[in-house]
């Protein structure tokens, strides 16, 4: 599995648009990109994946840049609710084994 | 609903006495995982199993076993807890490959 880079941490105003990158530079051809994110020590939660195209689904939008090399998850109108930890996670689509890093701490503010 | 039920939520339990977690899916899932989460580590994957019958290990599966007689359950078993064995542990199951992944709610162990 490719390696991810994403930020530590970034906040938020509770409304706009948060905006999450994640650089991963050594993704081969047939690695997907997926995000799941982690509210507070429950279960992680999946929010979108991608291959090349960009995606959107109602939670979140993928950008993916036309080399693959990085991405970035939007979350177009950011709630209070959705302050969590953000997974960016390169992989085969195995189903088997998701490797989780540090992820992006997301706080969302009033 | 489509879910992933763990239990127990909370267990607290004496090192070596036997102890199985629970795992539960409702969505006819051939693919489920045990995974462990520690400060500072984030989530290891323990054992998978990729349908009926079918287990195999994943990053760190020492001191525990599972099994898969059914594909909705996939029990997670520890024969000799040891105090190094605390932490919060995830179910999860997914149907294909490249589909999502549900994971349960967690159940954090601790092994005095």
């Amino acid at each position: 599995d490719a390696k991810t880079t994403q930020p530590t941490s970034m906040d938020c105003a509770e409304g706009r648009a948060a905006n999450l990158p994640c650089n991963h530079s050594t993704i081969s051809g047939n690695e997907y990109v997926y995000w799941y994110r982690q509210i507070h020590s429950q279960g992680p939660q999946y929010i979108i994946h991608g291959l090349k195209n960009n995606e959107t689904n109602e939670m979140a939008s993928l950008i993916i840049t036309e080399d693959r090399k990085s991405s970035t998850l939007i979350l177009p109108h950011a709630t209070l609710r959705d302050t969590a930890v953000y997974y960016c996670i390169a992989t085969r689509p195995n189903g088997n084994k998701l490797v989780f890093g540090a992820g992006t701490i997301l706080r969302v503010k009033s | 609903e489509a879910q992933v039920t763990q239990n127990p939520r909370y267990l607290i339990t004496v090192t070596g006495k036997k102890l199985t977690v629970t795992c539960s899916q409702n969505m006819n899932h051939e693919y489920m995982s045990w995974y462990r989460q520690d400060p500072g580590l984030g989530l290891r994957q323990i054992y998978y199993s990729m349908n009926v019958e079918v287990t195999d290990k994943g990053d760190v599966p020492e001191g525990y076993k599972v099994s898969r007689k059914e594909k909705r359950n996939f029990p997670l078993i520890l024969e000799s807890p040891s105090p190094n064995q605390t932490s919060l542990y995830f179910c999860a199951s997914s149907f294909l490959p490249d589909t999502e992944a549900f994971f349960g709610q967690g159940t954090r162990l601790t092994v005095v």
